[in-house]
């Protein structure tokens, strides 16, 4: 069983439609927790970073963690074309840094399609 | 200000050849990582440089080696190619900050290597 569970999807979803992306895990020890967006042919690119437990807002996204179930998620509102792209969770033990990317375990990724 | 580029974009070869990947960070960026990404495996970290010293290394065999020169860009190096080598090469570049400070990684659009 791998550290970090990603459903693949594909996950399709019509213009304008509140999407639930969601990761889950079974290192308790993992406290930092990452949601990356990344489009056909281009790398990922990080669009939330949260510490423990919580919500974070920024725009029409929200990252939710929940220790306690060992489980993230990203909420996406009025969801756009735009927004279609494979979307990676990414976690961690301890505080992320370039030289702590050796201790960074990630999802496989989830593929979101919205539809006009 | 421009980003994180990858030469060459898509590479064939075949069984027991070496190919070398090529990585220009973002101006002012000294940290320089390699990820390799299969749909099997997702992103797995192969390695860091920072200031042309390997800082980090992930769990790769030998045959993957990298470098880093005075100007921050990086190469890599996959010797005796077998078929499970056939990826998605990405680099990411970031300042390289160390301890508890947050520092952002920029991807690249990645090096599609597919070995025949």
């Amino acid at each position: 069983q791998k550290e970090v569970e990603q459903d693949p999807g594909p996950l399709s979803v019509p213009e304008g439609a509140i999407v639930s992306l969601n990761c889950t895990y079974s290192n308790s020890a993992f406290q930092y927790f990452m949601w990356y967006r990344q489009y056909s042919r281009k790398g990922p690119e990080l669009l939330m970073y949260t510490y423990s437990s919580g919500n974070k807002e920024d725009g029409r996204f929200t990252a939710q963690v929940d220790k306690s179930s060992k489980y993230i998620s990203l909420f996406i509102r009025d969801s756009q074309p735009s927004d279609s792209a494979t979307y990676l969770c990414a976690m961690s033990e301890i505080f992320y840094n370039a030289g702590n990317n050796r201790k960074l375990i990630w999802g496989l990724g989830t593929s979101l399609a919205v539809n006009p | 200000k421009a980003g994180v580029t990858q030469t060459p974009r898509y590479l064939i070869k075949t069984r027991g050849q070496q190919v070398t990947l090529s990585c220009s960070p973002i101006s002012g960026h000294r940290s320089v990582s390699w990820y390799q990404q299969t749909p099997g495996q997702g992103l797995q970290f192969l390695f860091e440089y920072f200031s042309e010293t390997q800082r980090n290394k992930g769990n790769f065999p030998g045959r993957f080696s990298g470098r880093q020169f005075s100007n921050s860009r990086s190469e890599m190096n996959v010797s005796t190619l077998e078929l499970g080598d056939s990826a998605l090469y990405l680099c990411a570049s970031s300042f390289g900050l160390a301890g508890g400070r947050t520092d952002t990684q920029y991807f690249g659009p990645g090096t599609r290597l597919t070995v025949l």
